[in-house]
């Protein structure tokens, strides 16, 4: 069961450049999340869709874009990166519905980027 | 709007001896709560769920947390703890019908031999 899974899983890039997280998971569901994890800062969501081809901002939304062309994926690009993206980024989905309970979200094991 | 709040950023305590990991929440609606654990170098993976009903809920390691409405706390405690309990936790606060959850800023357990 792979669940969902993060590429890469580590990376390192110099200020300005540009790259592409995938977030791919298998259990068929509809919510997926991107958040970023930083000391003290705990989890803050960056966007999230609950659908394909729907997306939409979390909290911390600047300097991020997103895609989900297919259900199975949810892209998280960055198109000129900072230091202050220097951070952990985690993957979530869930089923929909309104029983949030019981539609827990499942995570990735995460992306450590580091931007110079 | 919801928000969690946990109280201490980190915690150490002894092989064997009791912990109590805090977590305040604020809502204006009726909350589902939950306990998230972050070994190191993994993802969160969920440890216990409060939805309704029983104020104590448990997980399957000897973990237990307590709703309490009045103080509007879900604190996250175990009566012996282990070395492999060393991990970060996260408490987060959502809502019937909410699309995301709210997280805290986590509590980093570390167990001393």
């Amino acid at each position: 069961n792979a669940g969902v899974t993060q590429t890469p899983k580590f990376r390192v890039l110099k200020t300005g450049q540009s790259m592409t997280l995938l977030c791919a998971q298998d259990m068929n569901h509809e919510y997926m999340y991107w958040y970023r994890q930083d000391p003290g800062m705990g989890l803050r969501l960056i966007h999230y869709s609950v659908g394909e081809g729907t997306t939409a901002k979390g909290e911390v939304p600047d300097g991020y874009n997103v895609s989900r062309l297919k259900k199975q994926n949810f892209l998280l690009g960055l198109e000129s990166a900072a230091p202050s993206q220097t951070s952990v980024y985690f993957c979530a989905s869930r089923k929909s519905g309104w029983d949030l309970a019981k539609n827990i979200q499942y995570f990735g094991a995460g992306t450590r980027l580091s931007v110079l | 709007a919801q928000s969690v709040t946990q109280l201490d950023s980190q915690v150490p305590v002894f092989e064997e001896a009791p912990v109590e990991l805090r977590c305040n929440y604020s809502s204006s609606v009726s909350v589902y709560l939950f306990w998230y654990v972050q070994y190191p170098n993994q993802g969160l993976q969920l440890l216990l769920k409060y939805l309704s009903g029983s104020t104590l809920v448990e997980s399957i390691n000897g973990f237990e947390a307590e709703f309490n409405k009045s103080q509007t706390s879900f604190h996250l405690r175990k009566p012996s703890v282990h070395i492999s309990d060393t991990a970060e936790y996260f408490c987060a606060v959502g809502n019937q019908g909410a699309q995301k959850l709210v997280f805290g800023q986590g509590t980093r357990l570390t167990i001393n031999p």
